[in-house]
């Protein structure tokens, strides 16, 4: 069974860039859609990105011009990195796996990771 | 791309049932039938309960069931058990390989 767990600092600076990877086990890379999704504390899940194993990727528009989603085959993993952070960015992360077609369910997710953004 | 309408809260009795409504746009939920539902209890991860509508992942009980009409979409949950307390998410397909969440219901099993 695949297992997701996200790793990177628990604390950012405002304007500064957000980074987070999720370490992939259990199961192939490939074939398969991932995704990152957020929850600011007492809110909802907000989608951030998907990249497929061959690199195309797709982001929620309004993320989209600070977001970067990034894929490592080799190493079993995929990144995000969200740049000039602010207050808002404070979340839990979560890695999801997003199945093998564009249009799959967020079917594994990763237990979150919480980042906040404080001076 | 706003979020999907959810009510803040529903309640219900063990043994009831209880229905959830996801209401979104002609953009999203109506127009197409991948509206999926994530169940979360405190502290862990979304858990995937339905998806495309009413199809259930191998392992979720059949108490849980989904169906959609125009641009709502309806999680019921039949036999409320005490476990089944926690926040629901609805999520629809948006166009343009973009996904939007609703903003959550909390049900509380009395």
């Amino acid at each position: 069974q695949v297992q997701m767990q996200e790793s990177g600092p628990g604390l950012v600076k405002p304007s500064e860039t957000l980074s987070l990877t999720c370490t992939v086990s259990g199961d192939s890379i490939s074939s398969y859609y991932w995704s990152w999704v957020r929850q600011p504390p007492g809110k909802g899940l907000e989608w951030i990105a998907n990249i497929y194993y061959s690199g195309a990727t797709n982001y929620n528009p309004s993320l989209k011009s600070r977001a970067t989603i990034s894929l490592d085959t080799s190493k079993y993993q995929f990144s995000l990195k969200l740049s000039s952070v602010t207050a808002a960015d404070t979340a839990v992360y979560y890695c999801a796996r997003k199945g093998t077609g564009a249009y799959s369910p967020f079917d594994y997710w990763g237990q979150g990771t919480l980042v906040t953004v404080s001076s | 791309q706003s979020a999907l309408t959810q009510p803040a809260s529903v309640s219900g009795s063990p043994g009831q049932s209880i229905t959830i409504s996801c209401t979104g746009t002609s953009s999203d939920v109506g127009s197409y039938n991948l509206v999926s539902w994530y169940q979360q209890h405190p502290g862990k991860a979304p858990k995937l309960m339905i998806y495309e509508v009413s199809k259930r992942p191998s392992g979720v009980s059949n108490r849980f069931s989904g169906s959609k009409s125009g641009n709502r979409a309806s999680l019921t949950i039949s036999g409320l058990q005490t476990e089944d307390e926690a926040d629901y998410y609805c999520c629809s397909y948006a166009g343009s390989s973009t996904w939007v969440f609703g903003g959550g219901t909390k049900l509380t099993v009395l």
